[in-house]
């Protein structure tokens, strides 16, 4: 499987922290996005990285994107209870056609 | 904005029945795509299609097949629904060549019992 991996599983921080989450994926990429999901609805896409970028910031947003090592991280500064949803990363490459291959996703609960 | 939307939020079906999923979208994308989403394995493609009457198997396309007639409608049908069948399914648009942003439905939660 290509799918990209999130870690942690699981964040639980306090209204004011920052998030981070991390996205390994295996194969070399075209771009990668990052999609966010609150419980029971569908995906909201968050912010795409090229693969020939490095950082990419969106409003409280920050995307990080490691070619070498095949990893982005995603931080989320100053966060609130809204912010509280499952994220994924999906990776894009040419060896699979051009298609979104998601992870498993990391449930992040800010609490207030 | 992007609008997808999806015929139900809820479904609850029985083993062996035929099932419909309908998506609509109204940016006139050309490609979409069908996912189902269980715990702990993200989102898995289905199907997928990139033009009227196209289509092509996703990663998991057994028991499933799918429909588009019209541009703006794919449709994903449940030829005899079985248990392992129950999940959460979404589909999603998107313009231009694959890998770029996808718009997703906000998702029909189908229970086969």
């Amino acid at each position: 499987s290509q799918q990209g991996e999130e870690d942690p599983q699981a964040l639980s921080i306090q209204e004011g922290e920052n998030a981070t989450m991390n996205c390994s994926y295996k194969t070399s990429i075209n771009n990668l996005q990052w999609y966010r999901q609150n419980s029971g609805r569908g995906l909201v896409h968050l912010i795409l990285i090229r693969s020939n970028e490095r950082e990419k910031h969106s409003g409280r947003l920050r995307v990080t994107l490691d070619t070498s090592k095949k990893s982005s991280s995603l931080l989320i500064t100053a966060s609130r209870a809204a912010d509280t949803a499952s994220y994924f990363c999906a990776t894009v490459n040419r060896e699979y056609g051009n298609k979104l291959v998601f992870g498993a996703g990391t449930i992040l609960r800010v609490k207030s | 904005d992007v609008k997808v939307t999806q015929s139900s939020r809820y479904l609850v079906k029985r083993t062996g029945e035929k099932v419909f999923l309908e998506c609509v979208q109204d940016m006139d994308h050309e490609n979409m795509f069908w996912y189902r989403q269980d715990p702990g394995l993200g989102l898995r493609l289905i199907y997928f299609s990139y033009d009227v009457k196209m289509k092509e198997k996703g990663d998991i396309p057994e028991g499933y097949s799918v429909s588009r007639e019209k541009k703006e409608r794919f449709s994903l049908i449940l030829e005899s629904a079985s248990t392992n069948q129950t999940s959460m399914y979404l589909c999603a648009s998107t313009v231009g060549g694959q890998g770029k942003t996808q718009y997703f439905g906000p998702g029909t939660r189908l229970l086969v019992l």
